[in-house]
């Protein structure tokens, strides 16, 4: 099974900050990684898709990037709305993996 | 625009049974391949199986943790996904979320909004 480790597993920033989250692979998942964002009660909502695509409708505050089997997700400036909790999943393999989750806090 | 609405879940006691149903809307059912992920509470979100299209053969996968008690199937007819769970235990426990593909451009941009099952004595 392909693993992934999600890093930290809570953060807390102040209203416009940059943030960045990791996940790591354990090992090529040819870029087929998505991020998501939890609500407390709601079901995950999908970012940004194939690594560094941002899905329809999701603000451009929102980016992906990829370095080998490293990923990131950015929030350029956080915003309120942003607080929540942020999965990566990878599904190169039939059997999805998430990460561990990061939550994310305004400070 | 797509909608998944699951159904079924409540509260069962260890080594009993639930079925959970997942009826889809806007999109094309039969075509698509469906996913149940769940979450136990407070933790992260967790793949749970796949059932492939009819066209593409129909068979499932599940990961570990349930392979051997619980069972995926579909009624194209109906639009419905299920998730057979038997010999259920305290660590089935959660949420539970059918989810596709379907429509998305990549990524699993359709989710139902979750039903809750518990597993308590």
């Amino acid at each position: 099974d392909i693993q992934m480790t999600q890093s930290p597993s809570t953060l807390s920033a102040s209203v416009g900050d940059r943030v960045t989250i990791t996940c790591r692979a354990s090992q090529t998942i040819n870029s087929w990684l998505a991020w998501y964002q939890q609500k407390p009660g709601k079901a995950p909502k999908l970012l940004i898709y194939k690594a560094s695509t941002l899905e329809s409708g999701v603000p451009s505050r929102f980016s992906g990037s990829e370095s080998g089997t490293e990923f990131t997700l950015t929030i350029s400036s956080l915003q309120p709305d942003d607080s929540a909790t942020y999965y990566c999943q990878q599904y190169n393999s039939y059997l999805w993996t998430f990460g561990q989750g990061t939550k994310v806090e305004i400070k | 625009e797509a909608q998944l609405v699951e159904s079924g879940g409540g509260l069962v006691e260890p080594g009993g049974s639930l079925r959970l149903s997942c009826t889809a809307s806007g999109i094309t059912f039969n075509y698509a391949w469906m996913n149940w992920v769940r979450q136990a509470p407070g933790k992260g979100l967790e793949w749970v199986g796949r059932i492939k299209s009819k066209t593409d053969g129909g068979t499932a996968d599940y990961a570990t943790p349930v392979k051997g008690r619980f069972t995926m199937s579909r009624d194209d007819s109906k639009n419905t996904l299920y998730l057979q769970m038997n010999s259920l235990k305290t660590e089935d426990t959660g949420v539970y979320y059918c989810t596709t593909q379907s429509g998305c451009s990549s990524g699993s941009c359709n989710w139902g909004q979750g039903t809750l099952v518990t597993v308590s004595s």
